[in-house]
């Protein structure tokens, strides 16, 4: 239990659905992350909240959209996928983003799966 | 732009054995470099860090070198147990940023009995 939770772990969607990938921590922190995990490649940062302010966008394509209501929830908007999109997508947390080398918290992943 | 290059991708070694995992980074000013862990089915979890002004550190069977000049740094796993079965990534954090981390494609750690 690293204090971060996703649901759900798992999601299949066609691609033209709309759904929703939640995120909770549960440590107090302030900064809140996406990432994307492919098979065989570095973590790609996605988005980036600090003080529920979006901070971060790596040239994430509109079908994606954060939503962080409070420091510690953080959504993922989902809307007309495409299979490449199909990845483990990572939330994780941290203190803030303020000092280096602040240790990120990861959540278990959502699988999704875009058909 | 900044890069972390991981080898090898894939380790087998007998349990007993130890498992060296080396990362190459690009940006001289990079001052922090953490390893995480991740086990099937979980996210990555931080195992141990290391930052630019240290050459070495360790935590039982896990130590973590640094070498600023070549700018390579390695996690070396002593006397491996079945538990240390996983994907292991390295990462390095830019000196211009303080969160983003750059990272690496990962090393898949497989103990054979």
């Amino acid at each position: 239990e690293t204090g971060v939770t996703q649901t759900p772990r798992h999601l299949v969607m066609g691609m033209t659905n709309k759904k929703s990938l939640k995120c909770e921590q549960h440590l107090g922190h302030n900064a809140m992350y996406w990432y994307k995990q492919s098979a065989k490649k570095p973590l790609e940062l996605m988005f980036v909240y600090n003080f529920k302010e979006q901070t971060e966008n790596n040239s994430v394509p509109s079908r994606f959209s954060p939503e962080c209501p409070n420091s510690s929830h953080l959504f993922l908007h989902l809307h007309t996928l495409q299979p490449e999109d199909s990845a483990l997508y990572l939330c994780a947390s941290s203190q803030d983003t303020g000092s280096s080398g602040n240790t990120i918290y990861f959540g278990e992943g959502s699988w999704l799966t875009v058909v | 732009g900044e890069n972390v290059e991981q080898h090898p991708s894939t380790l087998s070694v007998q349990e007993g054995d130890s498992a060296v995992i080396k990362c190459t980074y690009s940006d001289s000013a990079s001052n922090y470099f953490p390893w995480y862990k991740q086990e099937l089915g979980k996210g990555p979890q931080l195992i141990i860090d290391i930052r630019s002004n240290v050459g070495e550190k360790k935590d039982q069977r896990i130590a973590v070198t640094l070498n600023k000049t070549a700018k390579h740094f390695s996690l070396h796993i002593t006397e491996t147990q079945p538990e240390d079965s996983a994907v292991y990534f390295c990462a390095a954090s830019p000196m211009d940023s303080n969160y983003q981390l750059i990272w690496g494609a990962g090393t898949k750690l497989i103990i054979k009995p």
